[in-house]
């Protein structure tokens, strides 16, 4: 059964340093999507995406994040200088049109990011 | 704005009992679409099952099956006969209709960990 996957499955960095999150959707997928997790905390909506663009994007997207698809199949999130508070898991989802109304999404295993 | 409240952070119970989660929401939609996903350790969140607003049948698969009251805006999860692989962390997510096709964000309640003694 095809999966949502994401790489790498935890990523250490420093405070400053760019990280790239990469996700590959299901293959049929039209919409993709990313959210994070703070530890103890709910899961967030951070972006989705649609058609090569930025379909909406939560207060938290500012301009340290960006997201890509750069090749066709891989959907990726970009931090470019990392914060203490970016410490989350980031899950990536993507999504297909059931009807015009609701799209089922399919989430990744998510990324556990730790910002030292 | 839309929310979701768990209240319930942690539950457990005996396999083969029948475990009640407890999600509320609120929003000035009149449609929209609620969902639980389970998300089991380290693993990926599915979906479980998945209740239209305009729906007033409560939405049931096999085992699990919900408790919605719009005017209550209380959208409760039953799983009968609990299962050891039941074992997981909750959440009941938020997406409203949208008129036209496109990509729709769910919101998230903070979870309830739902453990299954043997």
């Amino acid at each position: 059964e095809p999966e949502v996957t994401q790489t790498p499955s935890h990523q250490v960095t420093q405070m400053g340093q760019e990280v790239i999150l990469r996700c590959v959707p299901i293959s049929n997928h039209l919409y993709f999507y990313w959210y994070r997790q703070i530890l103890g905390q709910k899961v967030e909506f951070l972006v989705s995406f649609y058609n090569n663009e930025i379909s909406e994007k939560s207060e938290i997207f500012d301009d340290q994040f960006s997201v890509e698809r750069p090749d066709g199949s891989n959907f990726t999130l970009k931090i470019r200088s990392t914060k203490l508070e970016d410490s989350a898991m980031y899950f990536c989802a993507s999504s297909y049109l059931i009807r015009v109304s609701y799209n089922e999404q399919f989430f990744g295993p998510g990324t556990r990011l730790t910002v030292l | 704005a839309q929310t979701v409240t768990q209240s319930q952070p942690e539950m457990s119970v005996q396999e083969a009992e029948t475990v009640t989660l407890s999600c509320t929401y609120d929003t000035s939609e009149n449609n929209y679409y609620l969902f639980w996903y389970k998300q089991p350790p380290s693993r990926q969140m599915i979906l479980v099952i998945r209740q239209e607003a305009y729906k007033q049948q409560n939405a049931t698969e096999n085992r699990f099956s919900v408790n919605f009251q719009k005017a209550a805006k209380s959208f409760s999860l039953k799983i009968s006969d609990s299962q050891l692989g039941d074992t997981a962390m909750y959440f009941c997510a938020f997406t409203r209709t949208y008129i036209i096709q496109g990509a729709q964000k769910l919101v998230f309640g903070q979870g309830t960990r739902l453990t299954i003694n043997p």
